[in-house]
């Protein structure tokens, strides 16, 4: 068990759809991140919150959004869902800033029918 | 632009020989850190190593060990007497010292066949 914990593990929803990824970082860790998984793009990173605000974006579609509340949990938000927004999506937490690396959860395996 | 590129899309070697995972990067900043990733087939990603630019010393840890040569912006990894549990997606991965962020590589997915 990494401490993150994400929930749910898999999802089936269909397209235009909407739906809610929820992730718990480790105790201590103020900074909440983002990441896609697909085959052909890798792990790409979407977006950052750190304590509560949001600190950085990267390729985060329009119809996707997150925000991180006052318990540092996060939730990434995905709506308009198309098929090619099926993949895993991963959250992971550091302490903040410097050389710290991530602890990762176990992901979300997200299908869109 | 920050960039890693892993050029070996996927490998397959015999269980008990050695291989070598390659790992390129770009960077234009002076402190950063690299870092190895693993994902094996149950999808979890799992902290190998971290590297950060001032810090050119090989590292070994039992049966790995990485290899970083700013000189030519590399950072590999070998896994010496490879075996089935080692398979896996092993990502090598970049950050900024000013940035949170971690820029991955897309990955070498590495099968030890038995």
């Amino acid at each position: 068990d990494s401490g993150v914990t994400q929930t749910p593990k898999h999802l089936i929803t269909a397209t235009g759809q909407r739906v809610t990824l929820r992730c718990s970082p480790r105790s201590g860790d103020l900074s909440v991140y983002w990441y896609q998984q697909s085959l052909d793009q890798g792990l790409q990173f979407l977006i950052q919150y750190y304590n509560g605000e949001e600190r950085a974006k990267g390729n985060i579609l329009e119809r996707f959004s997150a925000q991180q509340f006052p318990d540092l949990h996060s939730e990434l938000n995905l709506s308009s869902l198309e098929l090619g927004d099926s993949a895993l999506y991963f959250c992971a937490s550091s302490e903040g800033t410097g050389p710290v690396g991530y602890t990762f959860g176990s992901g979300t395996r997200l299908t869109v029918v | 632009a920050q960039k890693v590129t892993q050029a070996q899309t996927e490998i397959s070697v015999v269980e008990k020989e050695d291989v070598t995972l390659d790992c390129v990067y770009e960077t234009r900043d002076t402190t950063y850190y690299l870092f190895w990733y693993k994902q094996p087939p149950s999808g979890e990603l799992v902290f190998l190593i971290r590297r950060n630019s001032f810090d050119e010393q090989n590292e070994i840890s039992g049966r790995y060990s990485w290899n970083f040569q700013k000189s030519t912006s590399s950072f590999n990894f070998t896994i010496t007497a490879s075996q089935v549990v080692d398979s896996a997606v092993y990502f090598c991965a970049l950050k900024r010292d000013r940035d949170d962020k971690i820029i991955f590589g897309k990955g070498t997915r590495l099968h030890i066949l038995p």
